[in-house]
């Protein structure tokens, strides 16, 4: 099936650094979404990206956090500065169209273990 | 509270067995999503409804949208079912892009 490819799979960062997590996308899916799982939760929705903007974001998506697909290329998930409590496993996923609309999918990729120490 | 409630919260089942999860909406949803997120932690994309029943090999989703839940039935379960089941959905009359996850169900497949 369709695949949604993460770099990378984990990532050990120092507390105040930067980070950046990126995303390949289903190549004809124009959606893209940010998820957060702290370790044995349930999924929280962070952000959702369309033709190059921020269409939606929750109250977990802090103001040190930032997305961008510069040119079609990997759709990035910046941190500047991570905080303790950044630690998670960060999903990438992608759609044809948004959410709401009949017959569309979410498909995820296998996500991003983030910790900040 | 959560606008997704997801029951039992944890099953064991014996290899060949079944049963059936379900998901309860607290909110209109236009449409549910199930996946399984296995030990590896990918999640992997089990049926998207709109409406009806859905079936793939041993598994069947049901999305009732009049009575706000759906259920994901298991049969002649095997060990690699074994993982967290998620349903989830974008809320009627909130973004079109943002999908509500409920907590999940931890299935432990035993031999």
């Amino acid at each position: 099936g369709p695949k949604v490819l993460q770099i990378p799979s984990h990532q050990i960062i120092d507390m105040g650094q930067m980070v950046t997590l990126n995303c390949d996308p289903v190549s004809n899916h124009l959606y893209f979404y940010w998820y957060k799982q702290i370790l044995g939760q349930q999924m929280e929705f962070l952000v959702n990206f369309y033709n190059g903007k921020v269409m939606e974001k929750s109250k977990l998506f802090k103001d040190q956090f930032s997305v961008e697909r510069p040119d079609g290329s990997y759709f990035t998930l910046k941190i500047q500065p991570t905080a303790l409590e950044d630690s998670a496993v960060y999903f990438c996923a992608s759609s044809s169209s948004g959410t709401g609309v009949s017959g569309n999918t979410l498909y995820f990729g296998e996500g991003s273990r983030l910790i900040v120490v | 509270g959560d606008q997704v409630e997801q029951s039992p919260s944890a099953l064991s089942l014996h290899e060949g067995t079944g049963s059936a999860l379900r998901c309860n909406f607290t909110t209109t949803m236009r449409a549910v999503q199930w996946f399984q997120q296995n030990s590896r932690g990918s999640l992997i994309n089990l049926f998207y409804l709109a409406s009806g029943t859905k079936e793939n090999g041993r598994l069947k989703s049901t999305f009732n949208s009049k009575e706000s839940y759906s259920t994901l039935h298991i049969r002649d379960a095997q060990l690699e079912d074994s993982g967290t089941y998620f349903c989830a959905g974008p809320a009627s009359g909130g973004s079109n892009y943002k999908l509500t996850f409920g907590k999940g169900t931890l299935l432990t497949v035993t031999p």
